[in-house]
């Protein structure tokens, strides 16, 4: 069981480029969800997805965000024309079944963004 | 609203001190509550949920409905303990939408 894997750990982007980070979860897991933690700050929860679905995107910015976790292959956090203050820690983690007690949730190592 | 407060950023004991770190929360109905460990930018690693009532490396955590307090403890503190500590809730029905705290950072002095 490798874990939840994240890719790339670290990536720099100029401002206006697009970045797109990767999340295979722990194998066999269909919940995957994405955390941001800004410098200084905790994580906050972005969005809930299962297999080709999205089950709850009320931590997104309304723009330039997007999430996927299609059916072959992992979730997809893609922001679109990156500003500065998108530099952050991105998380992300999954679970068995919902997170409800008994499933835990298993987080990545993080993709840092950069952008200069 | 839910909320997870951790007062201290920084907490320094010496090697075999006690050691507590906070966390107080706020929300409406029944918690679940965790910690959650981070060592040297690694994943974050659950070190113990309340519902499951266990000890984990030593660590202990009661949660008092009273003072909506989840505090972290452990006896004798070791070198190894020093890493980001990060308190979270669940809330009711929502699934792996954790609220985290800020988060603390343990050093242990040899």
């Amino acid at each position: 069981n490798a874990g939840v894997m994240q890719n790339p750990r670290h990536l720099v982007r100029r401002r206006g480029q697009e970045a797109r980070l990767r999340c295979s979860p722990v194998k066999g897991h269909s919940h995957v969800y994405w955390y941001r933690q800004l410098p200084e700050e905790g994580l906050k929860f972005m969005v809930y997805l299962q297999k080709e679905n999205i089950i709850d995107e009320s931590g997104m910015p309304k723009e330039r965000f997007s999430a996927e976790f299609p059916k072959e292959g992992p979730s997809i956090l893609r922001i679109q024309q990156v500003v500065r203050g998108d530099s952050a820690a991105y998380f992300c983690a999954s679970s068995s079944g919902g997170g409800h007690s008994g499933n835990t949730i298993y987080f990545g190592e993080g993709s840092w963004l950069t952008v200069v | 609203a839910q909320r997870v407060t951790q007062p201290e950023k920084l907490l320094s004991v010496f090697k075999g001190a006690p050691v507590e770190l906070k966390c107080n929360y706020s929300y409406s109905g029944s918690p679940e509550l965790f910690w959650y460990v981070q060592y040297s930018r690694q994943r974050l690693q659950l070190l113990l949920r309340h519902i499951s009532r266990e000890s984990i490396k030593g660590f202990t955590a009661d949660l008092n409905k009273g003072e909506t307090s989840f505090h972290l403890k452990k006896p004798f503190a070791q070198e190894e303990d020093s890493a980001m500590y990060y308190c979270a809730l669940q809330g009711g029905t929502s699934y792996g939408k954790l609220t985290f705290g800020q988060g603390t950072i343990l050093t242990v002095h040899p």
